[in-house]
């Protein structure tokens, strides 16, 4: 079945140091790649979105690039700041489906000292 | 925009009793799911439903039941609580396919 790895639980940065989150996935199908985050007290909302067709999502800073070499999709962002502390997903949902149903990864939280 | 309302907020229940999480949307999509959320396990899917009357069996639905008797609403019933299942539970909804998930603010629930 499909999965999603999120290596890395915790990653805590000052403001305005570069951030990279690691998202590998496997899937025996073509994958739409989704980055969600989490603010204390509220649902996941989607940060940005991939498809086979536009390879790179871009959205409030953050940047991802679905590589199908390395089945990577990692979340990238050159300066962060403390309002950015929150919960990020990766997760993806077979391009065909009918419906949304996601595979999420584990989350990485995200804490950013002023 | 739309909204997802999920109540209550906060459940409280005793183990081995029967429990039930309520959610409505006002996108009028067709899709509705029930997420679980344990801290550090992701979320997990429990049930999910593609049209009014609709049921399928997420990865974890084992314990639960649900009821879609509307398109706007989608309910969640723990079948008897236990202690090992404490966790948010989110509900969603979305269009379709491929297509951005909606998420509610969850329900906590707590079993003593």
């Amino acid at each position: 079945g499909d999965s999603v790895t999120q290596k890395q639980g915790q990653v805590t940065l000052s403001e305005d140091d570069f951030l990279f989150i690691n998202c590998t996935y496997s899937t025996t199908t073509y994958p739409t790649l989704f980055w969600y985050v989490q603010y204390p007290g509220q649902g996941p909302q989607l940060l940005l979105k991939v498809t086979t067709a536009n390879n790179k999502g871009i959205s409030r800073g953050f940047e991802a690039t679905y590589d199908k070499g390395t089945t990577s999709f990692h979340l990238q962002k050159a300066s962060v700041q403390e309002s950015d502390s929150a919960v990020y997903f990766c997760a993806l949902v077979y391009t065909g489906a009918n419906t949304g149903k996601l595979t999420f990864g584990h989350g990485t939280i995200l804490r950013v000292h002023p | 925009g739309g909204i997802i309302t999920q109540t209550p907020k906060f459940l409280i229940g005793q183990e081995g009793q029967k429990l039930t999480l309520k959610c409505q949307q006002n996108f009028n999509h067709d899709t509705m799911y029930w997420y679980r959320q344990d801290s550090g396990k992701g979320l997990r899917l429990i049930y999910y439903s593609i049209t009014e009357n609709d049921l399928q069996k997420g990865d974890l639905s084992e314990g639960y039941d649900a009821s879609r008797e509307k398109k706007s609403s989608f309910s969640l019933t723990v079948t008897s609580a236990q202690k090992n299942e404490m966790a948010v539970f989110l509900c969603a909804s979305s269009i379709g396919g491929g297509t951005e998930v909606f998420f509610g603010k969850g329900t906590r629930l707590t079993v003593v």
